[in-house]
């Protein structure tokens, strides 16, 4: 079991380019998560779903999209890539959504925007 | 927003206890996670609490008190593997995690 992949690894991208960061998971989790994080900052939500069809903004959703068409995938596109979205993107997951359960990480996207 | 304060930088000793201290606003609480992230890897679960109190967990213990805003971290025994980053993590009234910046500890030998 793999419980939640991430791909690329890392990204450099040129500005004003579009980039979909991939996002799988394998333990029929209801609930994902993007997130990114920046140095000196806490995690930020970007966006979330609380179920497979449904999405919702997170703390800092401008210049990102999601789509949630099966329970297993959560992909995250950048439809015009600015510098300020250089950052560590994480996707997590939690089995159900409102309620406090615990939020599995995946290993994270390195991206650089130039 | 809701701001949660966390040390910057902490270091202890091999073998030695370390308390990671963390505050954060009342309103709409649902619970406190703590993370821990080794560099260049995803963030793992240590702890939750939403209750006042202790909740020892082999060398790791989290306290919470919920009038305080406050809770704290403690490792015992620390070793070498125990150097990371330590993030805490309030649960919002609406079941988001609002995260702080994270606690970098350095263990030296």
């Amino acid at each position: 079991i793999a419980g939640i992949t991430q791909a690329p690894t890392s990204q450099i991208l040129a500005a004003g380019r579009r980039m979909t960061l991939r996002c799988t998971q394998d333990m029929r989790h209801n609930a994902m998560y993007w997130y990114r994080q920046d140095l000196g900052l806490g995690l930020r939500l970007i966006h979330y779903s609380n179920t497979a069809g449904t999405t919702g903004k997170g703390e800092v959703p401008d210049g990102y999209s999601v789509s949630r068409a099966n329970t297993d995938d959560f992909p995250l596109t950048l439809a015009s890539a600015v510098p300020s979205q250089t950052s560590v993107y994480f996707c997590a997951s939690s089995e159900v959504s409102g309620g406090t359960d615990t939020q599995y990480f995946g290993p994270g996207t390195r991206l650089t925007v130039l | 927003g809701q701001n949660i304060d966390q040390p910057t930088e902490m270091t202890a000793t091999e073998g030695a206890i370390v308390q990671i201290n963390c505050t954060y606003q009342t309103s709409g609480f649902n619970g406190l996670f703590w993370y821990q992230q080794h560099a260049g890897e995803a963030p793992t679960f240590l702890s939750y609490n939403v209750l006042d109190g202790l909740e020892e967990k082999g060398r790791f213990s989290s306290f919470l008190s919920r009038s305080k805003g406050y809770s704290y971290l403690l490792l015992k025994e620390l070793q070498m593997k125990d150097s990371a980053s330590y993030l805490c993590a309030e649960m919002d009234s609406n079941y988001q995690l609002i995260w702080g910046a994270g606690t970098k500890l350095i263990i030296k030998p």
